[in-house]
């Protein structure tokens, strides 16, 4: 079965310094992972995704995540925090080839950006 | 270009009452998930449709949860005599022609039980 971990529950930062989500997965096969945002009351954004093309992958706003086999990782970073990153984020990986579609997400991590 | 759509955003029941959830899909998507995001977790699994089809509902608790999605119109999720521990909030997200494409997420529906 697939799961994954976010080692974090909360994140707070400065805003204009780096900003660092960890994630770990487990999967059986070759996964997909994601990383979506979830701003209050919103829906969930796509951040980026990792479809076993370049390791290191680039996604909205800044956000970049490096997917780490060997470490079975896909964190999720960004060089300068802004006030509007303050939100909820989910790394999240597919199901096994045939159910792909059955998405887990992790428990979230909460981002809080101090001015 | 409207994305997932879900109605109502939020919705309050008495234990033993009905509550349906509606979702539109994005324009021109025709694979509908919905998946269930208790307090301090993250977003379970429960349905997955297509069209007047329903391919995997291993998510789904087995008594008072339906899903569908009808030829026309939005898929529906209805739970029939709420119980507290229903109070969640409910997201349903859509992809395009495959299973395998990414999924889009829609703004959820909040369900309180009271």
């Amino acid at each position: 079965a697939q799961s994954v971990t976010q080692l974090d529950s909360h994140v707070s930062v400065s805003e204009g310094t780096p900003v660092l989500l960890r994630c770990n997965y487990s999967s059986s096969y070759s996964p997909s992972l994601f990383w979506y945002v979830q701003h209050p009351n919103k829906g969930l954004q796509l951040l980026l995704k990792y479809t076993s093309a370049a390791t290191l992958v680039k996604g909205i706003n800044g956000f970049e995540a490096e997917f780490k086999k060997s470490e079975t990782s896909f964190h999720l970073t960004k060089p300068s925090a802004h006030m509007s990153d303050a939100a909820e984020y989910f790394c999240v990986v597919t199901g096994n080839p045939s159910n792909d579609y059955k998405l887990s997400f992790g428990a979230g991590t909460t981002v809080t950006v101090r001015a | 270009n409207a994305g997932v759509m879900q109605n109502p955003r939020h919705l309050v029941r008495r234990r033993g009452q009905e509550a349906r959830l509606r979702c539109s899909p994005m324009k021109g998507h025709s694979h509908v998930y919905w998946y269930r995001q208790l307090p301090e977790e993250g977003l379970k699994f429960m349905v997955y449709l297509q069209k007047e089809n329903i391919i995997d509902e291993s998510g789904m608790p087995k008594e008072r949860f339906s899903a569908e999605f009808p030829k026309e119109g939005p898929s529906i999720l209805r739970i029939q005599q709420v119980v507290r521990g229903d109070s969640a909030a409910y997201f349903c997200a859509s992809s395009g022609t495959s299973a395998q494409e990414t999924q889009y997420f829609g703004p959820g529906t909040r369900l309180l039980v009271l």
